[in-house]
């Protein structure tokens, strides 16, 4: 069955930095990967989708990178800001491409 | 452009009661699906549903869980005779027609407690 893997639950990083997240997986080769950022007591917001004949997307801020040799996503906010503090969550669509399978997250905090 | 709802977004029950969550999707959408969200976990895929049809339930336990979402109302995820370890956040998503499992749009969750 397909895993995916958050390589860390907590990330602490300063105010203006570059922060990267991981996501690895196995088993498996998904048509496209996605990110969702989830506050405290809230429902996960999607933020970004890369397919897997694209090397990059951008948006703002933000950056992902989509590796199938590797198998592997990165996942970047520049200029990172407080308010930026969240979990991120990685999610792959499942084989039959009914529902979406989540890592367990990385724990961002900026400290200004 | 409501996003989507769920209520309660609280709901404390005894073991052995029935637990109901309601979840709207958003205007358009024909795609709902329920994930389970237990403390120091991941979100857990339960079940996929269209108007009337239960598309995959294969994350769904087999014993006292159900889903629908009928023609007309919300979907509704029911948990019969509820033990402490349903005890969890349960959230509803919605997408819109085309592929079911591109961008998924949460609502806020309910919080079920089982005491």
């Amino acid at each position: 069955s397909q895993k995916i893997e958050q390589n860390s639950e907590a990330l602490n990083i300063q105010e203006g930095k570059t922060a990267t997240l991981t996501c690895n997986y196995t088993n498996y080769s998904p048509a496209y990967l996605q990110w969702y950022r989830q506050d405290p007591g809230r429902g996960p917001v999607f933020l970004l989708l890369i397919r897997e004949n694209e090397k990059e997307k951008r948006k703002e801020r933000l950056k992902v990178t989509f590796d199938t040799t590797l198998k592997q996503s990165l996942f970047h906010i520049t200029a990172s800001q407080p308010a930026d503090s969240a979990t991120y969550l990685c999610a792959l669509d499942n084989q039959a491409g009914t529902a979406l399978i989540f890592g367990k997250g990385t724990t961002l905090s900026v400290s200004s | 452009n409501a996003g989507v709802m769920q209520n309660p977004r609280h709901l404390v029950r005894r073991r052995g009661q029935e637990a109901r969550l309601r979840c709207s999707p958003m205007k358009g959408h024909s795609h709902v699906y329920w994930y389970r969200q237990l403390p120091e976990e991941g979100l857990k895929f339960m079940v996929y549903l269209q108007k009337e049809n239960i598309i995959d339930e294969s994350g769904m336990p087999k014993e006292r869980f159900s889903a629908e979402f009928p023609k007309e109302g919300p979907s509704i995820l029911r948990i019969q005779q509820v033990v402490r370890g349903d005890s969890a956040a349960y959230f509803c998503a919605s997408s819109p027609p085309g592929s079911p499992s591109y961008e998924q749009y949460f609502g806020p969750g309910t919080r079920l407690t089982v005491t």
